[in-house]
């Protein structure tokens, strides 16, 4: 069946520093990638996406890569803020049409 | 305000006891859909919806029951709660099931069965 597999679980980085999340999927067909995030006793939010027809997806700080062949993408982070702590899910959609979410990963950047 | 509410926000309640969380939005949006969450497993889909009348299982339906009456609300029904559905629940929408187009979520409804 489809899924999502998101690593790591947590994520700890020094405020300022880069931080990056993975998730790998397994419906070949997917071509929808959103990430959420979601602060603490709040509800998750789109950050960013990217479709499957392009590679690589930036706004601010925050950027968005994909490899379709290894069916492989990622989260990036630059120049971390404690407000970027939070819960982040990896999401994808495939061919039936519902979005598959990773587990989570919860990032904490230290001031 | 373009939204996803849902009621009640917190709920206990206890072993056996029929309740429903309501969900509604204002979007006009087709697609609609339940989820759970719990950690260390993210969002799980429970039931979704892809039109009015138009409802299927998700991963998770065992013990839910839902339905689509109208767009905008797409109440989630437990017809006999057990402790294993203490989770927080969400409720989330978009515009066309078929698209990929950005999926709002409610604020949530922690729900604790004793």
């Amino acid at each position: 069946g489809e899924n999502v597999e998101q690593h790591p679980s947590t994520l700890s980085v020094q405020e300022g520093d880069s931080a990056v999340i993975k998730c790998t999927y397994s419906d070949s067909a997917s071509n929808y990638f959103p990430w959420y995030k979601q602060e603490l006793g709040k509800r998750p939010q789109l950050i960013i996406d990217i479709r499957s027809n392009v590679g690589e997806k930036k706004d601010q700080r925050i950027a968005v890569t994909l490899n379709k062949t290894a069916k492989h993408f990622s989260l990036h982070i630059t120049e971390t803020q404690p407000e970027d702590s939070a819960v982040y899910f990896c999401a994808a959609r495939g061919s039936s049409y519902k979005l598959i979410f990773g587990s989570g990963t919860r990032l904490l950047v230290r001031p | 305000e373009a939204q996803v509410t849902q009621n009640p926000r917190y709920l206990i309640t206890v072993t056996g006891k029929k309740l429903t969380v309501t969900c509604s939005q204002n979007m006009n949006h087709e697609y609609m859909s339940w989820y759970r969450q719990d950690p260390g497993l993210g969002l799980r889909q429970i039931y979704y919806s892809m039109n009015v009348e138009v409802t299927d299982k998700g991963d998770v339906p065992e013990g839910y029951k839902v339905s689509r009456k109208e767009k905008r609300n797409f109440p989630l029904i437990l017809e006999s709660p057990s402790p294993n559905q203490t989770s927080l629940y969400f409720c989330a929408s978009r515009s066309d099931g078929t698209k990929a187009n950005e999926q709002f979520f409610g604020p949530g409804t922690r729900l604790t069965v004793l």
